[in-house]
């Protein structure tokens, strides 16, 4: 039971253009979510999060967007550079779970 | 502070093996994970520890894998005996807090049975 799904397994964007990743889940109960980016060889490092009680948290390029109603949110990068190319993921807590849980990944590519 | 350390960086050995990875959390961190890569399943929780003790080890895939933390700066997960199936790249993270706490990742290792 996937309770965090990341749909798109890639996306290839221009540079300088808008990169838009999506992320939906399923449960309810989850109150937080975070996107990591992970290089290759490299472990996962914290981008942005988002708690529930907000629709929207901005970081320099980086903005994520929450949709509770529709289970779904979406970070936004812009514009988007080669250093961004990476692959993200999208992952969600809730108060009683000391864990978090993980979406699938997608592959970001930048192209020049 | 050098982050979360693990070793080896890659390993690669023969089915019926045993393997040992190691992990090494960030100073202070009182929440250690452990998590499996694969392009199949994705990032896969295995095991998480609270304070040295294990909490949730549902994701354990079997018997053949185990895994300890006699001490807040060292843990192990071992694999007796190891599978083809197993080859994956292992991850172990630290956290100060769980939950929403951000998560600190080790550089993972690449682990290949043949």
């Amino acid at each position: 039971d996937q309770q965090v799904k990341q749909n798109s397994p890639s996306l290839s964007v221009q540079e300088g253009r808008i990169s838009i990743l999506n992320c939906d889940y399923t449960n309810s109960m989850f109150d937080y979510f975070l996107w990591y980016k992970k290089y290759p060889a490299e472990g996962p490092t914290f981008l942005i999060s988002i708690s529930s009680i907000k629709d929207k948290n901005e970081d320099g390029r980086f903005t994520v967007f929450l949709n509770k109603s529709a289970k779904h949110l979406s970070l936004h990068i812009v514009p988007s550079q080669p250093g961004d190319s990476a692959v993200y993921f999208c992952a969600a807590s809730d108060a009683s779970n000391y864990q978090l849980i993980w979406g699938a990944g997608t592959k970001l590519i930048i192209k020049p | 502070d050098a982050g979360v350390i693990q070793s080896p960086r890659h390993e690669v050995t023969e089915m019926g093996q045993e393997v040992t990875l190691r992990c090494k959390p960030i100073s202070g961190h009182d929440y250690l994970f452990w998590y499996r890569q694969t392009m199949m399943r994705g990032l896969e929780l295995l095991i998480y520890f609270n304070n040295n003790v294990p909490i949730d080890d549902s994701g354990m895939p079997e018997d053949r894998f185990s895994a300890k933390m006699p001490n807040a700066s060292f843990s192990t997960l071992k694999i007796q005996p190891s599978e083809p199936r197993d080859s994956a790249v292992y991850f172990c993270a630290s956290s100060f807090g769980g939950g929403a706490s951000r998560q600190f990742f080790g550089p993972g290792t690449r682990l290949t049975v043949l």
